[in-house]
């Protein structure tokens, strides 16, 4: 079983729509977490920390559970630039990655 | 403030031959990392430095790639002989103590012919 899990998609939505994508991970004793954002062919660059009490940062809503293991990240009213590969990522002294969730937003 | 400086941006090499990397990462940031992401994963740790100590090389494949950072600051990550199957980007981050995440460079993208 991989560390990480993330449905790898894709995710095709209108614009404006609202989309949710989920994560999983097998170490219990991980101690933070993150979703990246990663455009094709470019670095992965930080979206934003997951917290259990859950965060928000403007359309892009972020809820850790972890009796269950598990990291979901929302987009409200996507927008055309949020199309690209989200990565789920869970930090255990290092970090590891899932194989990411590519979304494209459509007109 | 620069960001993490990655070199060469792209190479191709045949098989069989040597190939290295270079990373300068952020000033002031102790905590190093090479990671490798194939088409379609995620990137997957190669080694950790903490300053010139390597404290995570477990994923390193050591019969072929070593890697260095003599002075605690830039690293170079070398291939001999590369293989067909190690064409992917390297990618190398970042981070300063207590810092939530990482800030990776560009990456190097290797293709292996």
């Amino acid at each position: 079983r991989k560390e990480v899990e993330q449905d790898p998609g894709p995710f095709n939505v209108p614009e404006g729509a609202t989309v949710a994508f989920n994560c999983t991970y097998s170490n219990s004793a991980s101690q933070s977490f993150f979703w990246y954002r990663q455009d094709c062919r470019k670095e992965p660059k930080l979206l934003m920390s997951v917290y259990s009490s859950g965060n928000e940062d403007g359309r892009f809503t972020a809820q850790l559970n972890r009796a269950s293991q598990y990291i979901s990240l929302l987009i409200r009213d996507s927008k055309l630039s949020d199309s690209a590969t989200y990565l789920c990522v869970v930090n255990n002294n290092d970090m590891r990655f899932g194989a990411g969730t590519r979304l494209t937003v459509k007109p | 403030e620069a960001g993490v400086v990655q070199s060469p941006r792209y190479k191709i090499i045949e098989k069989k031959q040597p190939v290295a990397f270079w990373c300068n990462p952020i000033s002031g940031h102790n905590t190093l990392y090479w990671y490798r992401q194939n088409l379609g994963q995620g990137p997957e740790l190669l080694i950790r430095y903490e300053n010139e100590e390597a404290v995570d090389d477990s994923q390193l494949p050591k019969d072929r790639f070593s890697a260095e950072r003599l002075k605690g600051v830039d690293s170079t990550l070398k291939i001999q002989p590369a293989e067909l199957g190690d064409s992917a980007v390297y990618l190398c981050a970042s981070s300063q103590p207590g810092a939530r995440g990482y800030t990776f460079g560009s990456g190097t993208r290797l293709t292996v012919v």
